[in-house]
């Protein structure tokens, strides 16, 4: 069982919705991550958060905002999303932002219709 | 942003063989990370290198930071079923973030 924690599994949604996808984790990492994932490619970096803060934006279309309430839990916000964005959306953490191994969660399955 | 290549691209074998597989940079990295994902989850850290000529072992596996820094090597011994899935590198060298290679797909036929 991995020890970050993703909600929902699965999410379909309109082109016009507005949804939120969640990471959790209890490891007391400061450094946490959203990915995007198509099939059977690598995973792509879309954001950095450290301590809390934002560290790195990988020129994200701004239909994707995230959030970091605190150090546990790491949210993204999903409004006016493209069929192109259909993908499978990985958080992760690290003990620090720097060369610390990432720990992945099982990820967020999303289709936009 | 930089893309590691990982040779073979897929690979088909029959349960008990031997796996190689390779992740080469056109850059020098100081830290290489070894990713297992099954379908349907989230990548699986199974090993990370942080010293050029590092061998490091965990369980069957075994992984090795190449001594030019810019490639590492991860071995399967005796493979099982549950082996399968998609392997990925994955290596640093800023500090900022990580850098995944392609993956390599890997079959264990019973």
């Amino acid at each position: 069982d991995t020890e970050v924690t993703q909600t929902p599994k699965h999410l379909v949604m309109g082109m016009t919705n507005k949804k939120s996808l969640k990471c959790e984790q209890h490891m007391g990492h400061r450094a946490m991550y959203w990915y995007k994932q198509k099939a059977k490619k690598p995973p792509e970096l879309m954001f950095v958060y450290s301590y809390e803060k934002l560290s790195i934006n990988e020129s994200v279309p701004s239909r994707f905002s995230p959030e970091c309430p605190n150090s546990s839990l790491l949210n993204l916000h999903l409004h006016a999303l493209q069929p192109e964005d259909s993908a499978l959306y990985l958080c992760a953490s690290s003990q620090r932002w720097g060369n610390q191994p990432q720990h992945f969660g099982d990820g967020t399955r999303l289709s936009i219709l | 942003g930089q893309q590691l290549n990982q040779s073979p691209q897929s690979m088909f074998i029959q349960e008990g063989e031997d796996v190689s597989m390779n992740c080469t940079s056109s850059s020098i990295f100081n830290t290489w990370l070894w990713y297992k994902q099954d379908p349907g989850e989230g990548p699986v850290l199974l090993i990370a290198l942080y010293k050029a000529g590092e061998l490091t072992s965990n369980g069957r596996l075994t992984a090795q930071f190449g001594i030019t820094r810019k490639d590492s090597f991860l071995n399967i011994s005796a493979s099982i079923p549950s082996d399968v899935g998609i392997y990925f590198c994955a290596g640093s060298n800023t500090g900022n973030q990580f850098y995944f290679g392609t993956g390599t797909s890997l079959t264990v036929i019973p």
